[in-house]
């Protein structure tokens, strides 16, 4: 079945530079968009960036453009998400989300399919 | 602020039916993108619940359903569970923002 896994969050200090890793498994990791989500303590859902399956385009939300970037490797199944000057409203759990594609009669769908279980980002001085 | 707007929280009894609104605008539920739904359980993470405005993924019961009219989208969730306690996302597209949005979320409380 599909997994992701996400590693790489912690305690930084505001102004510094992190990069969080999401391994996937159970599909052809090729095939398939790939997002980040976010969710500060206590709060609703934020969406972060997009990687095309193809990784020809990204898209970024506005809280972090210029600051995050994200890429992936095909050959080692790994999503990735680099994070720079860091400021304390970026503290949040960070998911891995896997866009699906989801036929019903004649349409496509492509909802976020999958979730990993998390990663905790706490930016702090 | 949400883009799109769902109620803070909803209740029902065992065995009622309760429904959560989404409502956006026409930049986004209006303009005919798509509507998602998702399940957050208390400290998990969230999980697709409604897919396409209306369809179910396999697994999902039929006590769940969804819809949607203009700028509004509603789940309906019948014969309450106390399973079912957990907090609840719209999510949709916005070409304005050219950004995935989000619901700030309800938490039905059963």
């Amino acid at each position: 079945q599909v997994q992701l896994v996400e590693s790489g969050g912690g305690v930084v200090q505001p102004g510094t530079s992190l990069t969080l890793s999401c391994g996937a498994s159970g599909f052809i990791f090729s095939d398939y968009a790939l997002h980040w989500v976010r969710q500060a303590p206590g709060k609703g859902l934020e969406w972060v960036s997009f990687i095309s399956y193809d990784e020809v385009n990204k898209y970024y939300a506005d809280s972090v453009l210029g600051r995050f970037t994200i890429s992936r490797d095909i050959s080692k199944n790994m999503l990735y998400l680099q994070m720079n000057s860091l400021k304390t409203d970026d503290t949040a759990v960070y998911y891995c989300l896997r866009e699906g594609k989801l036929s019903h009669g004649n349409n496509y769908y492509y909802p976020f399919e999958n979730w990993g279980q998390g990663t905790l980002v706490t930016v702090s001085s | 602020q949400s883009v799109l707007t769902q109620p803070p929280s909803v209740s029902g009894a065992p065995g009622q039916r309760v429904t959560i609104s989404c409502t956006g605008s026409s930049s986004n539920i209006g303009s005919g993108y798509d509507v998602h739904w998702y399940l957050q359980l208390p400290g998990a993470g969230p999980r697709l619940l409604i897919y396409g405005d209306t369809n179910r993924p396999s697994g999902v019961p039929g006590r769940f359903s969804a819809s949607k009219s203009g700028t509004l989208a509603s789940l309906a969730i019948t014969g309450l569970q106390a399973e079912d306690e957990a907090d609840y996302y719209c999510q949709s597209y916005d070409n304005n923002l050219s950004a995935w949005v989000f619901g700030g979320g309800t938490k039905l409380t059963v």
